[in-house]
């Protein structure tokens, strides 16, 4: 089914430690942004794309970098681990130029950083 | 700048009672307005949007919302809860301009009591 794909779904991580969130979707979307969700706050956006090779920063963008070479993915990388960092990360993506338009959501990845 | 505020962070009706949570948003140009509703260990699901066509807008599960500019409100409402509507719920803006991105509220747990 058409959609986005976030993978791992679950994953646990020493501080200090690196790893990458993956994110694709098959709907030829060009927005694409990440989410961290944290209890009572809400979900708050870290990094989006508007395209292939452009990305931007969001509201809270430290600690992760991103990149996007192609239309269809779009990697979020923690390079040094901290426990602050513990939440669950959504992808979602939609048709550039049309933020009328829902966006569509990954299943999300709960990181736990020990 | 944009942002909302959703009015309590937990709500607790009787099934069959009538549903009611409360979203003010702030937005320096016209909002796109939406709903999404997230079930546990689920990514979100978009209820419904308001793209400034009818004010009053229907939405999947039998939800609707309606659009006041004068309140600056978008309040969420179901005219008979359901035991199936427990989840949380979200309330987002977004507009045309700038990064053109969700800017979410806190959250809404609903509760439904037999």
């Amino acid at each position: 089914n058409a959609g986005v794909t976030q993978t791992p779904k679950f994953q646990v991580l020493k501080t200090g430690q690196s790893m990458t969130l993956q994110c694709a979707q098959d709907m030829n979307h060009e927005y694409m942004s990440w989410y961290r969700q944290d209890p009572g706050m809400g979900l708050r956006l870290i990094h989006y794309s508007v395209g292939a090779g452009i990305t931007d920063q969001g509201e809270v963008p430290n600690g992760y970098n991103v990149s996007r070479s192609t239309t269809e993915d779009f990697p979020l990388r923690l390079l040094s681990a901290a426990p602050s960092q513990t939440s669950v990360y959504f992808c979602a993506s939609r048709l550039t130029g049309q933020p009328n338009y829902g966006y569509t959501f990954g299943s999300g990845t709960r990181l736990t950083v020990v | 700048a944009q942002s909302v505020t959703q009015l309590g962070s937990h709500v607790s009706v009787s099934e069959g009672a009538l549903v009611l949570l409360r979203c003010n948003y702030s937005s320096s140009v016209p909002p796109y307005l939406f709903w999404y509703v997230q079930y546990p260990n689920q990514g979100l699901q978009l209820l419904l949007k308001y793209t400034s066509a009818a004010t009053l807008v229907k939405g999947i599960n039998g939800f609707e919302a309606e659009f006041k500019k004068s309140e600056t409100s978008f309040h969420l409402t179901k005219p008979s809860a359901h035991m199936s509507d427990a989840a949380e719920y979200f309330c987002a803006v977004s507009s045309y301009m700038g990064r053109r991105a969700l800017t979410f509220g806190s959250g809404t747990r609903l509760q439904v009591q037999p």
